[in-house]
């Protein structure tokens, strides 16, 4: 059983651009919610992907965008980059079950994104 | 408006010692309150976690007490060892959902 993944590692961009931002879920899991943690700070949710459809959002602007793909796997896609972008983004999967109810999330080692 | 307060930001604490973290929350609704730790370059892991329908849950040197009147949480760990060196953080979210609020974390030095 492979965990959750996150590709690249690290990543420099400058003011303006775009990026995105790669999770694969762990295996058997169908949910995946994404995470900005600011240094010093603890995550906050950005928003999570159920069945390749949003479920939930967190306060983020419309910048922030996903996907999630009928393996489960996922992108986050920030446009129009900002200097307060910089931070580490964690992918987190989990699975819903057929009741509704959830199992826990095991987090990915992140993304460092670095915005210059 | 922070929803899970966290506290202290930082702790010290000799090897064999107990640490203790504190978190409180707002929000009546949550009813899944986790712990997480994290070492430097790693994604946070699950520790331990607690619903408010038991005060208390142990596991190994690891006990969440949970006061639901006070809309508060904490974490003890007995026997402190060196390698407990990490950050944790408390979270809490409505039925374990994956939409959890985090607290902004702890950073936990125990010295040999």
């Amino acid at each position: 059983e492979t965990g959750v993944t996150q590709s690249p590692t690290h990543l420099i961009k400058t003011r303006g651009q775009q990026v995105t931002l790669r999770c694969s879920s762990q295996s058997g899991h169908n949910t995946v919610s994404w995470y900005q943690q600011a240094l010093g700070q603890g995550p906050q949710f950005i928003f999570q992907y159920y069945r390749e459809e949003e479920n939930g959002r967190g306060n983020f602007p419309p910048r922030f965008s996903g996907l999630q793909f009928p393996n489960y796997s996922s992108e986050l896609n920030v446009n129009a980059l900002e200097l307060d972008d910089s931070a580490l983004y964690l992918c987190a999967s989990s699975s819903k079950g057929g009741t509704g109810s959830y199992n826990e999330q095991f987090f990915g080692p992140g993304t460092r994104l670095t915005v210059l | 408006q922070q929803q899970v307060k966290q506290s202290p930001q930082s702790l010290i604490v000799q090897k064999g010692g107990i640490s203790i973290i504190n978190c409180a929350y707002e929000n009546t609704a949550f009813d899944y309150f986790p712990w997480y730790q994290q070492f430097p370059g790693k994604g946070p892991a699950l520790l331990i976690a607690i619903r408010p329908d038991v005060s208390e849950k142990k596991e190994g040197r690891f006990t969440i007490s949970f006061n639901k009147s006070a809309k508060q949480f904490s974490l003890h760990i007995m026997d402190s060892q060196p390698g407990d060196s990490a950050t944790y953080f408390c979270a809490a979210s409505k039925s374990n959902a994956g939409k959890s609020t985090f607290g902004d974390g702890t950073t936990l030095t125990v010295k040999p």
